[in-house]
């Protein structure tokens, strides 16, 4: 059964804080995707990796960073929190490119 | 204009009632398709894929038209637990991108 996991599920910060958001997966996964999910929009893409040390952006990476180090874990960063990146953030992994994504459980980011 | 469009409901039914949901895409270069379920306050799962001849499992019919850009989830004697927010999803191989529509709300009533 995958697995994906995200370092917290709810989040309290301060604007102007460095973010790190942490997902692992267990299923040995290529593709590993971050979106994040505000009411009306759905899910966007953030940045996506198919590969360790690879990454592609989405379509609103600005003001985020990401983090392949090992094929499990892709890391989210926020280098500068600002209010408008409060939201539902979801990773989701998936086989191949074309193929189902699994997601984490979200993690519900508040930036004051 | 958005790559994805739903009609945000909610679709109010009552139990054994079946109700029918569409969603439109923009690009016709799209190649994949599938429907995700997401239950409040949980991540999205995949309810199923969506392929060319249209396919069935249990209750649940999707079907896709190419021509006019859309597909379509259809849900036969609809149960409480089928009330959720689907989500209507296109895969782009050349950019190797999913796009996650906004999702319509079912609410499924005694």
């Amino acid at each position: 059964d995958v697995k994906v996991t995200q370092s917290s599920r709810y989040l309290v910060k301060r604007t102007g804080e460095k973010v790190f958001l942490e997902c692992v997966q267990d299923m040995d996964h290529e593709n590993m995707f971050w979106y994040r999910q505000d009411p009306g929009l759905g899910l966007r893409l953030i940045y996506f990796s198919y590969d360790v040390k690879m990454k592609e952006k989405g379509d609103i990476p600005e003001g985020y960073s990401v983090s392949r180090e090992k094929k499990e874990r892709f890391s989210l960063i926020l280098e500068s929190a600002s209010t408008n990146q409060t939201s539902m953030y979801l990773c989701a992994s998936s086989l191949g490119t074309r193929d189902e994504q699994f997601f984490g459980p979200g993690t519900r980011l508040t930036v004051l | 204009r958005k790559e994805v469009e739903q009609d945000p409901g909610p679709f109010n039914v009552p139990e054994g009632a079946t109700v029918a949901f569409n969603c439109t895409y923009s690009n016709s270069a799209s190649q994949s398709f599938f429907w995700y379920r997401q239950d409040c306050r949980k991540e999205p799962k995949l309810l199923m894929s969506v392929y060319s001849s249209g396919n069935e499992d249990g209750r649940f019919t999707a079907q896709l038209n190419r021509a006019s850009q859309y597909i379509s989830l259809l849900i036969r004697d609809s149960k409480l637990s089928d009330s959720a927010t689907y989500l209507c999803v296109v895969n782009q191989y050349n950019f190797n991108k999913f796009y996650f529509g906004s999702g319509t709300k079912l609410n499924v009533k005694p």
